[in-house]
């Protein structure tokens, strides 16, 4: 069945830094590929999404690119700040009948430090 | 406005008993799904309501666990004879309908649940 794995946490970086969490994943067809995000304290909510290969997703200074190849989609910010502290969630849903349902990794833990 | 809200936000209850879980999601949403999260790991799929029916209760791991959404909006989502196995923290998410790319699901809080 379709799998998603990420980079084991927790990440501890300073403000400013730059950020990478890695996410590849397993699947049949073309699934879509997300980033989601859990502040403390909050409810997941999607940070950014791409739908095919070479598909660019970015937000809140964010970004992850799809590539087919490697079947990856690394979450990576070139300067974070504390406000980023998170636990992040790579996430697919397949591109057929199911396309619904996610399938999640296991979350990475980011604290960023001032 | 307002989020998907989901009571209670903990609930601690001994091996053996029945739990209910409530789900309020966005008003207007048509798709409301059930998602577990135990601890370490990634919010796994349960259900899917797609109105008032389920079209999609694969994700269930037995019959203990059982969920309705009567009028099409609230869900509650019913464990039986509780197991120390099910402690986890229980998500809800609504969505407009469709694909998750096209219609973001926005989570609820969750539920966290303890079984004693």
């Amino acid at each position: 069945g379709d799998s998603v794995t990420q980079m084991e946490g927790p990440v501890t970086l300073s403000e400013e830094a730059f950020l990478t969490i890695n996410c590849t994943y397993t699947a049949t067809g073309y699934p879509s590929l997300f980033w989601y995000v859990q502040y403390p304290g909050e409810g997941l909510q999607l940070l950014l999404k791409a739908t095919k290969a070479d598909d660019k997703g970015s937000n809140k200074g964010f970004e992850a690119t799809y590539r087919k190849e490697t079947t990856s989609f690394h979450l990576e910010k070139g300067s974070v700040q504390v406000s980023d502290s998170a636990v992040y969630f790579c996430a697919l849903s397949e591109s057929g009948g199911s396309n619904y349902k996610l399938t999640f990794g296991k979350g990475t833990l980011l604290t960023v430090n001032p | 406005g307002a989020g998907v809200s989901q009571t209670p936000s903990n609930k601690v209850t001994e091996k053996g008993k029945y739990v209910e879980l409530r789900c309020d999601p966005i008003s207007g949403h048509t798709a409301l799904y059930w998602y577990r999260q135990s601890l370490g790991q990634g919010p796994e799929f349960l259900i899917y309501f797609q109105g008032t029916g389920a079209a999609d209760d694969s994700g269930l791991p037995n019959d203990r666990f059982f969920a309705v959404r009567p009028e099409g909006s609230v869900s509650t989502l019913k464990i039986q004879r509780t197991e120390r196995g099910d402690s986890a923290v229980y998500l809800c998410a609504s969505s407009k309908g469709g694909s998750s790319y096209n219609s973001p699901l926005h989570f609820g809080n969750g539920t966290r649940l303890t079984v004693t």
